[in-house]
């Protein structure tokens, strides 16, 4: 199995709503990492899991709180968003030390309303 | 923070042609990768480079790290209408602790007439 599964593909929410995202990987990639990308710009990083335990946040407002629940699933928590937030997200795993390249979800298109 | 600056922006050009693009950094990179995007869909790993002066091909794409370590070309021979998307190239950067994280550069739009 070489894919990163992300549920769900489309997500609509209202700003006081809470939802999750979730990523599952079955290659025994020990590094996964939560992306947010805007329309016509790169994927930009937010969090990177390591071993299960949270190794990188780049100053993510706390609305979104991120879950790795064991080596194959990567969640992430959506609660009281902005409109500002619709965008793709992105989830991708890679080996531990994350040179070789990411493989990357299909990711979930998400849209607050 | 460092940026990967890429040219260039767009491409439109006719099915059969030959493309060049390139990515500049003001940092050094020991790896260079390039993914392709296509709409509503996650990047995809096309070529990864580990050495410089490294030239490394995948069928009809051909890619190069750059002397300098500072730069990488990615060229698409005999261009196809499925070769349309925006294509990125990226770097791992130490992220903390033993941790890389990856960055991308800012796309190289890509539109095939058939």
């Amino acid at each position: 199995d070489t894919e990163v599964t992300q549920t769900p593909k489309h997500l609509v929410m209202g700003m006081t709503n809470k939802k999750s995202l979730k990523c599952e990987q079955h290659m025994g990639h020990r590094a996964m990492y939560w992306y947010k990308q805007k329309a016509k710009k790169p994927p930009e990083l937010m969090f990177v899991y390591s071993y299960e335990k949270l190794s990188i946040n780049e100053s993510v407002p706390s609305r979104f709180s991120p879950e790795c629940p064991n080596s194959s699933l990567l969640n992430l928590h959506l609660h009281a968003l902005q409109p500002e937030d619709s965008a793709l997200y992105l989830c991708a795993s890679s080996q531990a030390r994350g040179v070789d390249g990411y493989t990357f979800g299909s990711g979930t298109r998400l849209t607050v309303v | 923070g460092q940026q990967l600056n890429q040219s260039p922006q767009s491409m439109f050009i006719q099915e059969g042609e030959d493309v060049s693009m390139n990515c500049t950094s003001s940092s050094i990179f020991n790896t260079w990768l390039w993914y392709k995007q296509d709409p509503g869909e996650g990047p995809v790993l096309l070529i990864a480079l580990y050495k410089a002066g490294e030239l490394t091909s995948n069928g009809r794409l051909t890619a190069q790290f750059g002397i300098t370590r500072k730069d990488s070309f990615l060229n698409i021979s005999a261009s196809i209408p499925s070769d349309v998307g925006i294509y990125f190239c990226a770097g791992p950067i130490r992220g903390g602790g033993a941790t890389n994280k990856l960055i991308f550069g800012t796309g190289t739009l890509l539109a095939v007439q058939p």
